[in-house]
């Protein structure tokens, strides 16, 4: 499969642990984006990167939320001290300059 | 105001029927896209577009530039095709996608 994957695809915590999330892109492109999903809502940007660059951050990303791409392949999502509120899927994209973009599966968090 | 604006947000036809999904957006963008999200999460890209109508199968996205307003349609619905369509668009100064809150689609055999 040569799709985006992201793992784990559900994960269950309690209130104040951390919680990292990886994604795997599609391997031909750069570009890698983070969005979060609330129930009965449209997706919400978070992050993107540019290979390893972070190149943009949204004002949602609070200093909890940490993301990294160190070699421009995969990605990982961290969320510090979780928060009821942190509760969502959490999905990841890739594409290339100007083209569509391919989601992953997400990964659905449920902080207790 | 949402930059995104869907309509309806939920849609209930019978098979066979001609569907509709509509969206607005206010911003300036470069392009459209329109997406199809199955119970769990998955989301599919149907369409990218910035000029003009795309058709693929049963599927016709048009949008229409100057009126910001682009519109899927779903011709000889089937129960199949029941899932969220949500529209994004990507703006004229970024690279990120804003998305409307998704249209539900249930068609019933």
């Amino acid at each position: 499969d040569t799709g985006v994957s992201q793992n784990p695809r559900h994960k269950i915590t309690k209130r104040g642990q951390n919680v990292t999330f990886r994604c795997d892109p599609i391997s031909e492109h750069n570009r890698l984006y983070w969005y979060r999903q609330t129930l009965g809502q449209g997706p919400e940007f978070l992050t993107y990167f540019q290979n390893e660059a972070q190149l943009e951050k949204s004002r949602l990303l609070s200093d909890r939320f940490s993301a990294e791409r160190p070699k421009g392949s995969f990605s990982t999502l961290e969320i510090q001290r979780t928060e009821q509120g942190d509760s969502a899927m959490y999905l990841c994209a890739s594409g290339q300059r100007n083209n569509e973009q391919f989601f992953g599966p997400g990964t659905r968090l449920t902080v207790l | 105001k949402n930059e995104v604006e869907q309509s309806p947000q939920n849609l209930t036809a019978q098979e066979g029927e001609f569907i509709t999904i509509n969206c607005s957006y206010s911003v300036g963008i470069s392009a459209l896209h329109w997406l199809q999200q199955h119970p769990g999460g998955g989301i599919v890209s149907l369409f990218m577009l910035s000029s003009g109508k795309k058709k693929h199968g049963r599927l016709i996205a048009t949008i229409n530039i100057q009126e910001k307003h682009s519109s899927l349609h779903i011709t000889a619905s089937h129960p199949r095709d029941s899932a969220v369509y949500i529209c994004a668009v990507r703006s004229e100064y970024g690279n990120k996608l804003v998305f409307g809150a998704g249209t539900i689609l249930r068609v019933k055999s």
